[in-house]
């Protein structure tokens, strides 16, 4: 059991450019979610996976932003024509199904938009 | 709108001491609340977690408290030790939500030896 693991640590891109962020979740985990930070706040809620269906989204995931999660392994978070505004630390969590103790956080992707 | 407040944002304690971090919400519809806490370049870890069915659960040096009435909770560290500083954050969950977590936004504890 490595964790979750998450790639790449940092991105910096440029206003307009395209982005995607990859997570390798606890392989035995089959629910996998995507939260955002920014500075001085908790983390925000995106989206959450099932094995590979995207069973939630968060109104904060605009149309620039879509996630996948092929075969129910890793996930991919993509974001088009970056604005300065999504600069955050996206982190990607997993847990198993059944009753909540805490999931577990990856170390996140930090992205700046310049 | 706020649904999980920490007005605190920092903290500090001397090392042997009681930390006591707060937590206040407003959705009474939370059943399950957990702490986490962070270290700078990482991910938030978890640290202990209670039920609405209870008001008290104690894990070692961490015991977290909870008052329905009043919507609040606190995480009580005794003794506090250096190595517990990090960015503490509060967070509550909905039965049937998928279990999706609302955050506080996190009081930086600094524990001085």
């Amino acid at each position: 059991d490595t964790g979750v693991s998450q790639n790449p640590r940092h991105k910096i891109t440029k206003r307009g450019q395209n982005v995607t962020f990859r997570c390798d979740p606890i392989s035995e985990h089959n629910r996998l979610y995507w939260y955002r930070q920014t500075l001085g706040q908790g983390p925000e809620f995106l989206t959450y996976f099932q094995n590979e269906a995207q069973l939630e989204k968060s109104r904060l995931l605009s149309d620039r932003f879509s996630a996948e999660r092929p075969k129910g392994s890793f996930s991919t978070l993509e974001i088009q024509r970056t604005e300065q505004g999504d600069s955050a630390m996206y982190l990607c969590a997993s847990s198993s199904q059944g009753p909540i103790y805490g999931y577990t956080f990856g170390s996140g992707t930090r992205l700046t938009v310049v | 709108d706020q649904q999980v407040k920490q007005n605190s944002p920092s903290l500090s304690v001397q090392e042997g001491r009681i930390s006591i971090l707060n937590c206040d919400y407003t959705n009474s519809m939370f059943d399950y609340f957990l702490w986490y806490k962070k270290y700078p370049a990482e991910g938030p870890t978890f640290l202990i977690s209670i039920s609405s069915i209870k008001d008290k659960n104690e894990d070692g040096r961490f015991t977290v408290f909870l008052n329905k009435s009043a919507k609040h909770l606190s995480l009580h560290i005794v003794p506090s030790q250096p190595g517990d500083s990090a960015v503490y954050f509060c967070a509550a969950s909905v039965a049937g939500s998928a279990r999706q977590l609302t955050f506080g936004s996190g009081t930086q504890l600094t524990v001085l030896p």
